[in-house]
């Protein structure tokens, strides 16, 4: 399945360090989505864009900052994070906004030294 | 607010046995149901899903009913393969309830043992 992939797959990166994530989906779709799965808690819904512009931000820190350029392409900026940030980024993207199966990229692992 | 509650697990079964993992929700509006999984090192993908109120969704031998009576659904296996170890998310998107995710439950673990 390569609908949407993300780069890169591991990184590792320091408190200090600024970083970006980069999703891309080829399906055609109007909106995407930032989740961050960390063990033994739930997937959490980050930031959700529609037609290029955010529409929810689900009181993530500043030290993320997302930008969705077009509506194939969303970042994650990241800078001055901290150990508790590392987790399973995942990127996904749905036809629309409203009750959508959502499609997922194979995720970033971030480690946070 | 919007929930999905499973079992966590670690499920686990011997091969071709019935498989039945438990999903109850909470909404505020009339949500959209789906299964996902998630293999080792990978992404979610999306299972089964089911739109309206008896609705049956099925995939790959699962199936999974919405039961609006018991805010339920639960997704089942008559048998099970050593393939389908992975972990299992059941999730909901509320189209009343002002948010534009899913809302996942924690995820439940199943190892299928030869």
């Amino acid at each position: 399945e390569t609908g949407v992939t993300q780069t890169p797959r591991h990184l590792v990166m320091g408190m200090t360090n600024k970083k970006s994530l980069k999703c891309e989906q080829h399906l055609g779709h109007n909106a995407m989505y930032w989740y961050k799965q960390s063990a033994k808690k739930p997937l959490e819904l980050m930031f959700v864009y529609s037609l290029e512009e955010r529409v929810e931000n689900n009181s993530v820190p500043s030290r993320f900052s997302p930008e969705c350029p077009n509506s194939s392409h969303l970042f994650l900026h990241l800078h001055t994070l901290q150990p508790e940030d590392s987790a399973l980024y995942l990127c996904a993207s749905s036809r629309g906004q409203g009750p959508y199966e959502q499609y997922f990229g194979p995720g970033t692992r971030l480690t946070v030294t | 607010g919007n929930s999905v509650t499973q079992m966590e697990g670690p499920v686990t079964l011997s091969e071709e046995a019935f498989l039945t993992i438990n999903c109850t929700y909470t909404a505020t509006g009339y949500p959209s149901l789906f299964w996902y999984v998630q293999y080792p090192g990978e992404g979610l993908q999306l299972l089964l899903k089911a739109t309206k109120a008896d609705d049956k969704g099925s995939n790959k031998g699962f199936e999974a009913t919405y039961r609006k009576e018991t805010t339920s659904f639960h997704l089942e296996k008559g048998s099970v393969q050593v393939s389908d170890s992975a972990v299992y998310f059941c999730a909901l998107s509320d189209l009343g309830g002002g948010a534009d995710g899913l809302t996942f439950g924690k995820g439940t673990h199943l190892i299928i043992q030869p």
